[in-house]
């Protein structure tokens, strides 16, 4: 079985700081992680992906993910935020060969002048 | 090209009619997907299709049918739907084999009245 947490439910930051959004995956595989990000009335945007290769994940727009097995943890980081990154992002876990994929129930960023 | 496009963007309709949803890939993608996704929720999981056949049915209303009618196109028919129908429905794509992230359309936003 497979499920992922996402602690925050919002995190509020000032632009220029830096973000942290939580994520903790539990999985009987070994897991892809994904982090998704959806601006207001879009559909998903894949920001970045962990596929047993490199534990630390660079994806697009400056963010990066670390995967840490013994935390069973993916979060989420971004030295400095931007207006543009204000949308809710999705901590996703699944399997290769699975077509499921596992949404956690999403972290609402707020980017503040 | 890596997009998934969706037709219509907006659709409102009566409880009695029959629309379609439409969704088209070209990434050469074997499997596709119909998520709904209620306001502030994670997308639900709908249907699976691989190579044109349909494999996982999350035990959808009747009232919703998927149909694939060739590997880059899926659609989602509609009839005789109820106010509580009305979503953000997603269509997403991934490789039949290894890694399965998927990428999303910008959706539908359907409203019921």
């Amino acid at each position: 079985a497979q499920s992922v947490t996402q602690l925050d439910s919002h995190v509020s930051v000032s632009e220029g700081t830096p973000v942290l959004l939580r994520c903790n995956y539990s999985s009987s595989y070994s897991p892809s992680l994904f982090w998704y990000v959806q601006h207001p009335n879009k559909g998903l945007q894949l920001l970045l992906k962990y596929t047993s290769a490199a534990t630390l994940v660079k994806g697009i727009n400056g963010f990066e993910a670390e995967f840490k097995k013994s935390e069973t943890s993916f979060h989420l980081t971004k030295p400095s935020a931007h207006m543009s990154d204000a949308a809710e992002y999705f901590c996703v876990v699944s399997a290769t060969g699975f077509q499921k994929l596992v949404f956690g129930t999403g972290t609402r960023l707020l980017v503040s002048p | 090209d890596t997009e998934v496009t969706q037709t219509p963007k907006h659709l409102v309709m009566g409880m009695t009619n029959k629309k379609s949803l439409k969704c088209e890939q070209h990434m050469g993608h074997r499997a596709m997907y119909w998520y709904k996704q209620k306001a502030k929720k994670p997308p639900e999981l709908m249907f699976v299709y691989s190579y044109e056949k349909l494999s996982i049915n999350e035990s959808v209303p009747s009232r919703f049918s998927p149909e694939c009618p060739n590997s880059s196109l899926l659609n989602l028919h509609l009839h005789a739907l109820q106010p509580e129908d009305s979503a953000l429905y997603l269509c997403a794509s991934s490789q039949e084999t290894g890694v399965p992230e998927q990428f999303f359309g910008p959706g539908t936003r359907l409203t019921v009245l």
